[in-house]
């Protein structure tokens, strides 16, 4: 059975650019999970996504926005892109995403603003 | 303000029993500690889960006192492949709105 799977694996954008990431959760697994991890440091919450309602989001701007499709599949987007964006992108899965869920990381996307 | 903070390196030897300790001053009570490991390049991955007392699976245990304050994980008898870093991850629910709060990590590093 597949795993997490997230694409691109990588991709270079401009400054003020936009960019969509996508992720395809394990299969029966209905909450998706994203985060910002930028190099060195630990994965920044970004968002939680359960039966295609965002469930959780942490501080981040407006910049940034996600969905999650009646497949459970998820795609994170990223507006006006600034230097700082720069990171790796995770994306994980679990069943319900409640309290006591395993969740399974993807590989992720590394995102390189310049 | 949820908060979890853990050690930021930690240096073992094979054979030896490690032990990481995580601080999560202000855990609901109805929040889970998790733990998981990341080598570089590569996503994290789940060690352990609890919600107090103990728990032990094949590859590790996890110690919750009875305040839940803080965790300790321990890593019986390390070996070199151990080593990674190793992240803290406390779940906060405010309301509607779930935070999944990381910590900074512990380098553990495995020496012959």
């Amino acid at each position: 059975d597949a795993g997490v799977t997230q694409s691109p694996t990588h991709l270079i954008k401009t400054r003020g650019q936009h960019v969509t990431l996508r992720c395809s959760p394990i299969s029966g697994h209905k909450s998706v999970s994203w985060y910002q991890q930028v190099l060195g440091q630990g994965p920044q919450f970004i968002f939680q996504y359960y039966e295609k309602e965002e469930r959780g989001r942490g501080n981040f701007p407006d910049r940034f926005s996600a969905r999650q499709f009646p497949n459970y599949s998820s795609e994170l987007n990223v507006n006006a892109l600034l230097l700082g964006d720069s990171a790796l992108y995770l994306c994980a899965s679990s069943s319900t995403g409640g309290g006591g869920t395993e969740a399974f990381f993807g590989q992720g996307t590394r995102l390189t603003v310049v | 303000l949820a908060k979890t903070t853990q050690p930021i390196s930690m240096d073992s030897y094979e054979g030896q029993e490690v032990n990481i300790t995580c601080s999560h001053n202000n855990i609901a009570t109805n929040d889970y500690i998790t733990w998981y490991q990341q080598f570089p390049s590569q996503g994290p991955r789940f060690i352990i889960q609890g919600y107090k007392t103990k728990v032990t699976n094949e590859v590790a245990s996890l110690f919750i006192p009875a305040d839940r304050k803080s965790s300790t994980l321990s890593l019986p008898r390390v070996s070199l492949s151990d080593t990674a870093v190793y992240y803290c991850l406390v779940v906060y629910n405010a309301g509607n709105n779930r935070k999944l709060i990381w910590g900074l990590g512990t380098s553990l590093a495995v020496n012959p």
